[in-house]
């Protein structure tokens, strides 16, 4: 079966760094892809990985290890706008994206 | 670039009528276009992909003949919730897949559409 696995919710502190876990288990692997969500809105790009290793864009670095069907996403200077969903999702060769559940990320002073 | 719209934002309507949602890539073609649904507080569940000229690829449990889907141009999709029950009322997000820099095929998505069925 087709399985995503994120922490549901985390808690930092403006201007720390964060890290969000994912966990996959899919029948088919063509790229991982982290998008962002804030409520009531649309998810936005941040990041994809194909092969492994560290993505790094901005503030914003995205890793991945296929052997271990395993990647993260590291935020850097935490901003209050970060406060939001961070979706992991992975595309299973037919195009589709399987998503996980969203970590919601809240981003304290 | 790759901008995706949707239209509506929100919708609110009566038990029992129908309801177009459209989804255009404004700077891009896209020949295969996806619509999703969202509940609060969960992630994004995979209602339909679609393609241009061809019949949509419904997922398992996705009723095709309460969710018609049309995909007349590389531009345009549309989706039409049919005989609309309080139950369908949710957040739909379509999302055209395109090249992000780099070469990496990826899902540009709509500012979704808020339906409530009374």
């Amino acid at each position: 079966g087709q399985n995503i696995d994120q922490p549901t919710e985390m808690t930092a502190t403006e201007g720390a760094i964060v890290q969000i876990n994912c966990t996959y288990q899919t029948s088919g692997f063509n790229g991982l892809f982290w998008y962002q969500q804030h409520a009531g809105e649309a998810p936005t790009f941040l990041s994809y990985n194909v092969l492994d290793g560290l993505e790094e864009k901005g503030r914003f670095s995205s890793f991945l290890s296929r052997s271990k069907g395993y990647s993260y996403l590291l935020l850097k200077e935490l901003q209050m706008k970060d406060s939001a969903s961070y979706l992991c999702a992975v595309n299973d060769q037919g195009g589709k994206l399987i998503f996980g559940q969203g970590t919601e990320l809240s981003v304290k002073p | 670039g790759a901008v995706v719209s949707q239209h509506p934002s929100w919708v609110i309507c009566k038990s029992g009528t129908s309801v177009k949602i459209e989804c255009r890539s404004l700077d891009f073609q896209a020949t295969t276009m996806f619509w999703y649904r969202q509940f609060p507080k969960q992630s994004l569940m995979l209602m339909a992909t679609s393609n241009e000229g061809s019949k949509a690829t419904y997922e398992q449990g996705v009723e095709k003949d309460k969710f018609l889907i049309n995909h007349a141009s590389l531009t345009l999709s549309t989706l039409t919730v049919t005989s609309a029950h309080p139950e369908d009322s949710s957040f739909y997000i379509c999302s055209a897949r395109g090249t992000e820099a780099g070469g990496a095929d990826t899902q540009y998505f709509g500012p979704g559409t808020r339906l409530t069925v009374l």
